[in-house]
């Protein structure tokens, strides 16, 4: 059982948009901006896409954008490529100074 | 470029101890947080601990008292070792290179290490 809660699974259309949740407490996601969203293609490892709840790291295209409303951390992905469909992790610094994972959300570009 | 590399036993049996390191080129190991992280065959992450270059470091509760993590500035490398491995244990480990004490901003490629007898 992860720590914090992501949907199991999102889908879309090839230049949709797409939001995923990552819900926790208020002693992670809502005690602090320090949330990031990662992203996995297959055999990979995880790569940041976004830190600090709404940064992103240079090289990362702007189509990919985070957001926080009290416990619940948001990922959008907007116009939706094929390269996009991987799994995305969110992750949380906690009020004890330890660091937390969501479960993992799959991403289908149908 | 920033790269890192996991080296360690790919098998290891149970009630042993995992033993990993990593090597980072690229940037100095100095005034950095380093992190190891987890992933059991098809499952999720998990957030095994993290190492200041100074030498402090947390690490996740339920791996607490299993956990020592080390640095050694000579070599720009860093260590994990988790004691009393079983089969839950079995995962693709990976080290990082952190911002600040959380966002993991460069990874290494990962290694896989299965325990077995």
């Amino acid at each position: 059982q992860s720590a914090l809660t992501q949907p199991a699974s999102v889908s879309g259309s090839p230049g949709q948009s797409i939001t995923m949740s990552c819900t926790g407490t208020s002693s992670d996601v809502g005690g602090n901006n320090y949330v990031s969203w990662y992203q996995q293609h297959p055999g990979k490892a995880p790569k940041l896409i976004i830190f600090d709840v709404s940064n992103r790291p240079s090289g990362v295209s702007n189509r990919f954008s985070g957001s926080k409303s009290g416990n619940t951390a948001s990922l959008t992905i907007s116009g939706l490529r094929a390269e996009d469909e991987a799994d995305y992790y969110c992750s949380s610094y906690t009020t004890t100074n330890t660091v937390e994972f969501g479960g993992g959300t799959k991403l289908a570009v149908l | 470029q920033v790269q890192l590399q996991e080296s360690g036993p790919g098998l290891v049996k149970p009630s042993e101890t995992l033993s990993l390191t990593c090597t980072v080129s690229g940037v100095s190991i100095h005034n950095n947080y380093w992190s190891w992280i987890r992933q059991p065959p098809g499952k999720g992450l998990e957030w095994i601990g993290y190492i200041y270059s100074s030498g402090s470091t947390n690490s996740n509760p339920s791996l607490k008292s299993r956990v020592t993590l080390s640095i050694e500035m000579s070599k720009n490398q860093f260590a994990l070792k988790l004691t009393s491995v079983t089969a839950a244990d079995t995962a693709v480990y990976y080290c990082a290179k952190s911002i600040g004490a959380a966002p993991l901003e460069f990874w290494g490629q990962g290694t896989l290490v299965t325990v077995s007898s």
